[in-house]
């Protein structure tokens, strides 16, 4: 157990819609980071988030967004949602997220179905 | 940019055989190295990682993976397999200027059989 917790586990849903996706950090950890995997894609970066504020984006969408709160919870939304968007969907938690040599604890990840 | 390659997306392997796992990458800057492997329907756990220092690290269930710098390679061993060691591996880089962005791999699928 990472003490990364995800919810939900699996999320079925249909085109056109929005959903969001929940990650509590480890206890300590200030930033958050948001990965996708896909079949074709494989394992991306989407976005990093360090005690409140965005911190680095990768390749996320525009009707892709995230914040972090104040309890250091984040969410993502995801909006619009396409068929292409179907992918499992991991958060990841770091102590400071200021350096690449900081391990990053993830969590079981929220698997994503839309038809 | 970085970038990160898994020569091999599948490993078949006998039980107690070694194994090697390849990975190169390539970037302009300076990069941390990491393997992470996700068991069947969970997450991704650090296997190991490399820093700096000594270029051979070690994990703590039997892996190593040795940094080569002039073949930009980080390629991970074993020198004899469990059944539980079937799952999927990940090599990743991240930048020495990053704020921890990861980069993967494709991913290897190792199978073990008995």
């Amino acid at each position: 157990d990472s003490g990364v917790t995800q919810t939900p586990k699996h999320l079925i849903t249909a085109t056109g819609q929005r959903v969001t996706l929940r990650c509590s950090p480890r206890s300590g950890d200030l930033s958050v980071y948001w990965y996708q995997q896909s079949l074709d894609q494989g394992l991306q970066f989407l976005i990093q988030y360090y005690n409140g504020e965005e911190r680095a984006k990768g390749n996320i969408l525009e009707r892709f967004s995230a914040q972090q709160f104040p309890d250091l919870h984040s969410e993502l939304n995801l909006s619009s949602l396409e068929l292409g968007d179907s992918a499992l969907y991991f958060c990841a938690s770091s102590a400071l997220g200021t350096s690449g040599l900081e391990t990053q604890y993830f969590g079981p990840g929220t698997r994503l179905l839309v038809l | 940019a970085q970038s990160v390659t898994q020569l091999d997306s599948q490993v078949p392997v006998f039980e107690e055989a070694p194994v090697e796992l390849r990975c190169n990458y390539s970037s302009s800057v300076s990069v941390y190295l990491f393997w992470y492997v996700q068991y069947p329907n969970q997450g991704l756990q650090l296997l190991l990682k490399y820093l700096s220092g000594s270029t051979l690290v070690e994990s703590i269930n039997g892996f190593e993976a040795e940094f080569n710098k002039s073949q930009t390679s980080f390629h991970l061993r074993k020198p004899s397999v469990h059944i539980s060691d079937t799952a999927e591996y990940f090599c990743a880089v991240s930048l020495y200027t990053s704020y921890g962005k990861l980069t993967f791999g494709q991913g290897t699928i190792l199978t073990v059989h008995p």
